[in-house]
């Protein structure tokens, strides 16, 4: 079980918008950077957001990241078909001194 | 641009162990963190721990301690992650993953390695445990 709460699926039509949320505790969102991941079918994880908002180089600006306290969102706008992913949020637990994912969320666009 | 290049699929009997590289080109290696994360068949991401290079210390998921050991050789750019005692549940695809910052001088401490993500990731090795 995983120490960051993800819904397991998410589901729009195409051109619509969606938002996945991560929650947590102090001991890891509340107080450290939360970056996210997209996980294409039968691909390694990509780096989507990361330091809660930031995109990296190509990312395209559809995709955007916020963080308010121990709760964490990924908002993806003008959804496409190629968006079909798993997503998954993490962040550094300070308590454990280690890295946690959350659960995953399936995006699934109609 | 800095790749991870892991090496191939690997099939274990139970109780054995396995010993998966991820070599680093095409960018600066020890200045940053390598994490190691599994996925199991159908399930999510779970980090496992990592290794800075530059100072060859390691760190390690309290669930995995005793059992994995990270490595690095620095001379060939490569980190390797061994995982002793094999079970079933070992069995899922092995990804290493480079740290997306790193800290220079002195005073750094693991947080200032891992804490920021992971930019860069291996395309994966499959171990199989099976009897």
């Amino acid at each position: 079980q995983s120490v960051l709460t993800q819904p397991p699926s998410v589901s729009a039509a195409p051109g619509q918008k969606v938002t996945i949320s991560c929650s947590g505790t102090s001991s890891y969102i509340g107080n450290n950077y939360v970056s996210w991941y997209q996980q294409l079918p039968g691909t390694a994880p990509k780096l989507l957001i990361y330091d809660n908002n930031n995109r990296p180089s190509g990312i395209p600006d559809r995709f955007s990241g916020s963080k308010s306290g121990t709760s964490a969102t990924l908002g993806i706008t003008g959804l496409q078909t190629g968006d079909e992913a798993d997503y998954y949020c993490g962040t550094w637990d300070s308590s454990l001194s280690a890295w946690v994912f959350g659960g995953g969320t399936k995006l699934t666009v109609l | 641009q800095v790749q991870l290049v892991q090496s191939g699929a690997e099939v274990k009997k139970p109780g054995s162990s396995v010993k998966v590289s991820c070599k680093a080109s095409g960018g600066t290696f020890s200045t940053y963190a390598i994490s190691w994360v599994r996925q199991a068949p159908g399930q999510g991401l779970e980090w496992m721990g990592g290794i800075i290079p530059r100072f060859g210390t390691a760190n390690y998921v309290q669930k995995f301690q005793g059992r994995v050991t990270i490595t690095a050789d620095k001379s060939t750019n490569t980190v390797y992650m061994d995982l002793n005692s094999l079970r079933s549940e070992d069995t899922a695809l092995y990804y290493c993953a480079r740290g997306r910052r790193y800290c220079s001088g002195g005073g750094c401490s693991p947080v200032d390695f891992y804490s920021y993500g992971m930019d860069v990731w291996g395309q994966g090795t499959t171990v199989t445990v099976s009897s």
